[in-house]
């Protein structure tokens, strides 16, 4: 079993929908990460959180460090939100930016 | 620079030859990081330096991996000996340690090296 596992792999919606991607984790952690791949390769961090809940713009991140879950939706989804994002953790005793990656989530918005 | 810069963007080499892999972080990022993408196995780390030591080294998948950094800036990653099982995307990333924005990760477009 990962120790990153996201859900759903594949996710199609039509523009304007809300989307959530989630994370789950099974180590304990020190922050959890969002980022986003674009089909170009490039990776942007969208977030780092190791508590609570943050957004900037459409996006909105939440974390529930009890359950070792996390949260990543989208308001009204556009077609230039299509990517793949990613769920990264730094595990506790685990040195910064040594992140266990998720496989990864490709979102399609269509039209 | 303006983001984190790596070269060559495209490498193709033949098994058994060395590489060089360039990374030029964020000026003022004190902690870089090289990671991979290859297609069986997603994104994994490699090493961490801050400064210019590697405190943590643990993701190095052989003694033919090799990595360092000087004057707290450019980092160059090395792979003796290519293997096919080498290809992949190399990412560099560089972050601030210290203040409000500590950890968050800024990466560069990645050196994709093909082995054949």
């Amino acid at each position: 079993k990962n120790e990153v596992e996201q859900s759903p792999q594949n996710l199609t919606a039509q523009e304007g929908e809300f989307i959530t991607i989630n994370c789950s984790y099974s180590v304990g952690i020190s922050a959890l990460h969002w980022l986003q791949q674009h089909p170009g390769g490039g990776i942007v961090s969208l977030f780092m959180l190791s508590s609570g809940k943050k957004k900037h713009g459409r996006l909105i991140a939440t974390i529930n460090i009890q359950e070792k879950h996390s949260s990543l939706h989208i308001t009204a989804s556009h077609p230039r939100d299509s990517a793949v994002y990613i769920c990264a953790v730094s595990s506790h005793g685990g040195s910064q930016g040594n992140l266990i990656f998720g496989k990864g989530t490709k979102l399609s918005v269509k039209p | 620079g303006a983001g984190v810069s790596q070269s060559p963007s495209n490498k193709v080499t033949e098994k058994g030859k060395d590489v060089e892999l360039r990374c030029d972080p964020i000026s003022g990022h004190t902690a870089l990081y090289w990671y991979r993408q290859s297609l069986g196995q997603g994104l994994e780390f490699l090493i961490y330096f801050q400064g210019n030591s590697a405190p943590d080294k643990s993701g190095l998948p052989s003694d033919r991996f090799s990595a360092e950094r000087t004057g707290g800036s450019v980092s160059t990653l090395t792979i003796q000996r290519t293997q096919q099982e080498d290809s992949a995307v190399y990412l560099c990333a560089s972050s601030l340690v210290g203040g409000a924005n500590t950890g968050e990760l800024f990466f560069g477009e990645g050196s994709r090296l093909t082995v054949l």
